[in-house]
């Protein structure tokens, strides 16, 4: 069965630091691989898309990488801010454009 | 500036009764999705639609319903609804190719079922 799984569930880091949170995948095989930020009581925004042939994407101070062969993907947050605090979202796209969603990790900034 | 907008925000309603969640999109997308989101879940995919007067089923679409009458509405009704369909909705679109695009989310329906 394609499966997501994110980790940690929730992180508390303090302002300033970095953070890495992970993203486990069975699906195989697939088309891309996105990362999503959601604010509390809004929609998810994209952050990147990332297809099986990229290693690393870039967003400002969110990098996402991604190891195709161990089907296991990263998002790292540089020099958190306040406005960091979200759930952050990993989504795999199998072969037929199906998106198959994780369930998040919840990231809380504390000054 | 285009954007994607879901009515109401906020709605209690009691078991059995018809309600439908509007979504609206300035972005003239074909692609246009309907999901769920519960706690410890990741969204589920109700409905979806490629086009006007195209819907296809999601992994969660028993109870609802959708229709497309024209490319910027995909409304989402709920023809009986059931204690199990309190949930937050989420419409969203895409640019057409799939789902290879970039998804726009509108800011969720929040629907309690009393």
């Amino acid at each position: 069965k394609n499966q997501v799984e994110q980790s940690p569930q929730s992180l508390i880091i303090l302002e300033g630091k970095n953070c890495t949170l992970q993203c486990n995948y069975t699906v195989s095989p697939f088309s891309n691989l996105r990362w999503y930020k959601q604010d509390t009581g809004r929609g998810p925004v994209s952050l990147t898309i990332m297809t099986f042939s990229e290693n690393t994407k870039s967003n400002g101070r969110y990098t996402a990488t991604l190891d195709a062969d161990t089907k296991q993907s990263s998002l790292h947050i540089t020099a958190s801010q306040l406005s960091d605090s979200a759930s952050y979202i990993c989504v795999v796209s199998d072969s037929n454009y199906q998106l198959i969603w994780g369930a998040g990790t919840k990231l809380i900034i504390k000054p | 500036d285009a954007e994607i907008t879901q009515s109401p925000r906020h709605k209690i309603t009691e078991t059995g009764r018809q309600v439908t969640l509007a979504c609206h999109q300035t972005w003239n997308h074909n692609n246009m999705f309907w999901y769920r989101q519960d706690l410890g879940h990741g969204l589920r995919l109700i409905h979806y639609s490629y086009g006007v007067h195209d819907t296809n089923k999601g992994e969660v679409s028993d109870g609802y319903s959708v229709s497309r009458s024209n490319t910027e509405d995909l409304p989402l009704t709920l023809e009986s609804a059931a204690s199990s369909q309190t949930s937050v909705y989420f419409c969203a679109s895409s640019e057409p190719g799939q789902n290879t695009g970039e998804l726009f989310f509108g800011e969720g329906s929040r629907l309690t079922v009393l």
